[in-house]
């Protein structure tokens, strides 16, 4: 079955790189995305990646895919407080409506 | 904001009461989704609407009911809930297959 994957946690100092990583079982998904949630908030769409890439910048975000290991990274450089949140990655497949959430990475920066 | 608005932000409610959740989007999107956010549990997708026409039930129990009168517009009726229906509801709607702007949910309370 679908399946996504990510660590629980990650904390880092202000100003150091975030990595978070996410691994995915279905190979057929086009789309994946990455979703930011603040406490007490929705789900904001930060970035995503189309399947046939494997790297896609945007400011301070990096999106990193492997495709055959069917693994998915979301560095965040020089990260601030404001940062601190829960980062879910969410692949979805080509004509579906669905997209598979994982149980997301909180992460925690530390002055 | 995220074009996406959900009410109430709160609501507790007994098991026996009826209760309506409510979502609108100002976006122009064609298809409109609701999800289940329970704590330490991934986002579960529950329905989907494209178009006003239920393309997606995720075996979702009955006490749950959604209604889509219009492109714009979302409903989850609720009716004899338990209490592990307690969770943050969220709301989202998309452009067919594109991505998903959520609203900032509407958490749920069961006594």
């Amino acid at each position: 079955g679908e399946d996504v994957e990510q660590s629980l946690f990650l904390s880092v100092r202000e100003g150091d790189s975030s990595v978070i990583n996410c691994t995915y079982t279905d190979s057929s998904s086009t789309y994946l995305y990455w979703y930011k949630q603040e406490p007490g908030a929705g789900l904001q769409l930060l970035t995503y990646i189309f399947s046939n890439m494997d790297m896609k910048q945007d400011q301070r975000l990096t999106v990193l895919l492997n495709k055959k290991d069917k693994h998915l990274s979301l560095r965040i450089a020089d990260t601030q407080t404001g940062d601190s949140a829960i980062y879910f990655c969410a692949p979805r497949k080509d004509s579906s409506y669905k997209l598979i959430f994982g149980s997301g990475t909180r992460l925690l920066v530390r002055p | 904001e995220t074009g996406v608005t959900q009410t109430p932000r709160h609501l507790v409610m007994g098991m026996t009461n009826k209760k309506s959740l409510k979502c609108e989007q100002h976006l122009g999107h064609n298809a409109m989704y609701w999800y289940k956010q329970s704590a330490k549990k991934p986002l579960e997708l529950m329905f989907v609407y494209s178009l006003e026409e239920r393309v997606e039930n995720n075996s979702v129990p009955s006490r749950f009911s959604p209604e889509c009168p219009n492109s714009s517009h979302l409903f989850l009726h609720l009716h004899t809930l338990q209490p592990e229906d307690s969770a943050l509801y969220l709301c989202a709607s998309s452009q067919q297959y594109g991505e998903l702007f959520f609203g900032e949910g509407s958490r749920l309370t069961v006594l």
